[in-house]
């Protein structure tokens, strides 16, 4: 079955402490993309990979890190995560941009900062 | 201002009614847009594209007006199950790079 894979899908956890999400596709798909949700700010766009090792900023990079070291998995890092990390994180993959193509979305990581 | 932007609703309207949603964009350099559907605490999932010469999907229709820089959704006979938020979308794209900008969503409930 075609599917984007997001772990974990809940995390609570404490300011400063590492924490890598983790995203998988097995469509063998070019672009992967992190996006955060926020009520009334809707879905912001944080990283996005073209390729393998390609990798550049979306709208809200900061205190963020991501690396696409093989096709099919595109981590999330918070090096030192923040109560203003506290969201709803989804990880989307789609053939090289969108053009015509959807973008497919994984079942989302909801993260608290404390 | 927002780079997409949406009127964020809620709009309620009884079943079997018209429903129009606009959306507006900045960026004049956005080159493709799409309509998706976000159900309560699930996933987005594409509704339809958007092309200037407009299109349509059973009882959707989208079009893009790009000398206004809008985009519209229509859903005619509406029913209970298109009770969504549907979230507004603009790609721009060059050689080696794609920004996807989400609006922040139209919230629609249906009524009976």
């Amino acid at each position: 079955e075609a599917q984007v894979t997001q772990n974990p899908r809940y995390l609570i956890t404490v300011t400063g402490k590492k924490l890598t999400v983790t995203c998988s596709q097995n469509m063998n798909h070019e672009y992967m993309s992190w996006y955060r949700q926020d009520p009334g700010l809707g879905l912001r766009q944080i990283y996005y990979s073209m390729n393998v090792e390609v990798t550049d900023k979306g709208d809200v990079p900061e205190g963020y890190k991501v690396s696409r070291k093989e096709k099919r998995n595109f981590p999330l890092i918070l090096e030192s995560p923040s109560p203003n990390q506290t969201s709803l994180y989804f990880c989307a993959s789609s053939l090289v941009g969108t053009g015509s193509q959807p973008q497919h979305f994984g079942d989302g990581t909801r993260l608290s900062i404390l | 201002r927002k780079e997409v932007e949406q009127d964020p609703g809620p709009f309620n309207v009884p079943e079997g009614a018209t429903v129009a949603f606009n959306c507006t964009y900045s960026n004049s350099a956005s080159q493709s847009f799409f309509w998706y559907r976000q159900d309560c605490r699930k996933e987005p999932k594409l509704l339809m594209s958007v092309y200037s010469s407009g299109n349509e999907d059973g009882r959707f229709t989208a079009q893009l007006n790009r000398a206004s820089q809008y985009i519209s959704l229509l859903i005619r006979d509406s029913k209970l199950s298109d009770s969504a938020t549907y979230l507004c979308v603009a790609e721009h794209r060059g050689s080696s790079a794609s920004k996807i900008i989400f609006g922040s969503g139209t919230r629609l409930s249906i009524r009976p």
